[in-house]
């Protein structure tokens, strides 16, 4: 199986707090990427960062980071002091490995709003 | 650099009647995809193409065809649209399998 399972459907949060996204994935891959991308209500969808499962560190890019743990395949997104325009729809994917197309298999998403 | 566009950016189709979706990608991709975004169904994979001339089934193909002429253009065709055919369908393309996809902005098709 390669299922990606966000199960925060949604969450409602107050600017300024920090917030958490969870995503946990299926694998039997040895290495493999990981993704995030957002979707806000404009609807387009916008790459946020691609993890490659030998890197465990943490990923830090201004308010955003993301806590990958290859122990319990888990890939959680955190967003520090959010901000009204973090409201979104928050994807995680991986790629499909049964093939040779790549393409990517994405989580049912969590719907982030914050309120100002 | 104005990365994956997608025309047209709305639609409404009559049942049976046809159109064609275009894709560009201006990043000198190989593989370039198609999707269907369905509320509660998240993105399904339609059609593929691992570089020009070439084309491949996804998920969801039926009621669908593609063609890649040339490598940054990647054609979506319904032959007789069905109101089942209702959706937002974006194209993605990548520099390689298994890499991070970039999306154009989204079609929103609907057929009555």
């Amino acid at each position: 199986a390669q299922k990606v399972t966000q199960a925060q459907t949604e969450i409602s949060v107050v600017e300024k707090e920090d917030v958490t996204l969870d995503c946990v994935y299926e694998t039997r891959d040895t290495t493999y990427y990981l993704f995030w991308y957002k979707q806000p209500p404009s609807g387009e969808l916008v790459f946020l960062i691609r993890r490659n499962s030998f890197d465990e560190q943490n990923e830090i890019s201004g308010r955003y980071s993301w806590n990958f743990q290859k122990s319990t395949s888990s890939f959680n997104f955190t967003i520090t002091a959010s901000q009204v325009v973090d409201s979104a729809v928050y994807f995680c994917a991986r790629p499909y490995y049964g093939g040779s197309q790549g393409n990517l298999i994405f989580g049912k998403g969590t719907k982030l709003s914050v309120k100002p | 650099n104005a990365g994956v566009t997608q025309t047209p950016k709305f639609r409404v189709l009559k049942t049976g009647q046809s159109m064609t979706l275009l894709c560009a990608q201006d990043m000198n991709h190989e593989y370039m995809y198609w999707y269907r975004q369905d509320p509660g169904m998240g993105l399904r994979l339609i059609h593929y193409s691992v570089g020009e001339g070439t084309t491949a089934k996804g998920e969801v193909p039926d009621g669908y065809n593609v063609s890649r002429l040339k490598k940054q253009n990647f054609l979506l065709g319904l032959e007789s649209a069905a109101p089942s055919q209702t959706s937002v369908y974006f194209c993605a393309s990548s520099r390689a399998a298994f890499y991070e996809q970039y999306f154009g902005p989204g079609t929103r098709l609907t057929v009555t």
